[in-house]
């Protein structure tokens, strides 16, 4: 069984950093991309952070150059490093796993239960 | 980057309706449009990828359609359990994703 399990999170002054995790297991997690995506309360979903297989991340404008993404194969282990936080950063971080298909569709199939990473002073 | 919009933000209907959502892209993507159901406290569970696919195990009453930059998800026939908010995602930019901004299905 796929199982994602985030943990890291709590509260952090403005300015402060925190740095996120996610447990793999069930599948072979070196294979797949994996991604983070977060949710304000009462909001919608946001993506903040994708990483390939091979390693190459990728970040919308919002937080580029404020987090960075990385995974530890060898541990079944993604992390976020999250620097110069916002309170507009605060929100539940989830994190899931890509998935491509042998047609060249791609979409997000397991998700963590999510951790909240609060921003305030 | 791709801009997704999705019509109604809310909507209030009975067990059995039909419901539909809409989704928009800023740009043509193809198919490349995958649906997810979020409950209250809940990780989003996909629903349909590549516009219309059923993912495994998702009912039948769901289904999808659309290509290019309209597409829809309609519940044939709303049951207790579908009470939830549903977001739309593009996968034509993989290292962009972008989502809708969700709509709510509530009990009219």
């Amino acid at each position: 069984e796929v199982q994602l399990v985030e943990s890291g999170g709590g509260l952090v002054q403005p300015g402060g950093s925190l740095r996120l995790s996610c447990a793999a297991s069930g599948f072979t997690f070196s294979s797949f991309d994996m991604h983070w995506v977060r949710q304000g309360t009462g909001k919608g979903l946001e993506w903040v952070s994708g990483i390939g297989a091979t390693g190459d991340a990728f970040y919308p404008g919002s937080v580029k150059g404020r987090f960075t993404i990385s995974r530890e194969s060898a541990k079944n282990s993604l992390s976020l490093q999250m620097n110069s936080l916002r309170a507009g950063d605060t929100a539940v971080y989830y994190c899931a796993r890509g998935i491509l298909t042998s047609d060249g569709y791609y979409y997000l199939d397991h998700w963590g239960q999510g951790t909240l990473v609060t921003v305030s002073s | 980057d791709i801009q997704m919009t999705q019509s109604p933000s809310s909507l209030s209907a009975s067990i059995r309706d039909r419901v539909t959502i809409t989704c928009r892209a800023s740009q043509s993507i193809s198919i490349y449009l995958n649906w997810y159901q979020q409950k209250p406290g809940k990780a989003p569970k996909l629903l349909i990828y590549a516009a219309s696919s059923l993912q495994s195990g998702v009912p039948s009453r769901f289904s999808g359609s659309g290509s290019g930059t309209d597409f829809t998800l309609t519940i044939s026939s709303l049951q207790p359990e579908d009470f939830a908010t549903y977001y739309c995602q593009q996968s034509y930019s993989t290292s962009q994703l972008t989502f809708g901004g969700g709509t709510k299905v509530e009990i009219k």
